[in-house]
């Protein structure tokens, strides 16, 4: 079965870190390639997406990410992180056969930065 | 409103009870998913509709559940004789279409507790 991997449930970093967020899934096939954001109260949003090209994306506020194909990754970093990047990051993967996206999600790491 | 919506925001039931979850997509979108998301858990996808039907159910965990969408907007999300093990925040997401390359736009949840 399908599933998404991020090794890291709980990251504290202080302002001004760099940030990279580990993310590998199994799957064989084509597949896109998610990252969602959940600020503290508020709702998931998508902070970036792969498809296909160019396997480094840029998202909002600063974050990319990286598509490994070989490696089955897909990595999110940030250069330089800020306090109100605290918050729940979900890695997700969907299938492109299925011509719809059935997200399949990681367990999600919680990020704390501090000033 | 904007956004997706979804009511009631909490629900604390008895074990052995029925509920109902409602989920208000985006006006114009097509495609509706529903989530859970236990404690510490990514979301889990549940239900897929395109319009009115049900394009994919495989996420449902057993006959207890089941979801409907009669007029291709509004879905709710219907709960059997729960159990403890149904606590879980559930999540609807809409989109334009079930196309791959559109963006699922989160609601806030629907947090559910069975005493």
């Amino acid at each position: 079965a399908q599933s998404v991997s991020q090794h890291n449930h709980h990251v504290i970093l202080s302002e001004a870190a760099s940030l990279e967020l580990g993310c590998n899934y199994s799957y064989g096939g084509t597949v896109n390639l998610f990252w969602y954001v959940q600020y503290p109260g508020q709702h998931l949003q998508l902070l970036l997406k792969y498809f296909s090209g160019d396997p480094l994306v840029k998202g909002i506020k600063g974050f990319e990410a990286e598509f490994i194909k070989s490696k089955f990754s897909f990595n999110l970093r940030k250069p330089s992180v800020q306090w109100s990047d605290t918050a729940e990051y979900f890695c997700a993967v969907s299938r492109t056969s299925g011509g719809y996206n059935k997200l399949i999600f990681g367990a999600g790491t919680r990020l704390a930065v501090h000033p | 409103g904007a956004g997706v919506s979804q009511t009631p925001s909490n629900k604390v039931t008895e074990k052995g009870k029925y509920v109902e979850l409602r989920c208000d997509p985006i006006s114009g979108h097509t495609a509706l998913y529903w989530y859970r998301q236990s404690l510490g858990q990514g979301p889990e996808f549940l239900i897929y509709f395109q319009g009115t039907g049900a394009a994919d159910d495989s996420g449902l965990p057993n006959d207890r559940f089941f979801a409907v969408r009669p007029e291709g907007s509004v879905s709710t999300l219907k709960i059997q004789r729960t159990e403890r093990g149904d606590s879980a925040v559930y999540l609807c997401a809409s989109s334009l279409a079930g196309q791959l390359n559109n963006e699922q736009f989160f609601g806030p949840g629907t947090r559910l507790t069975v005493l």
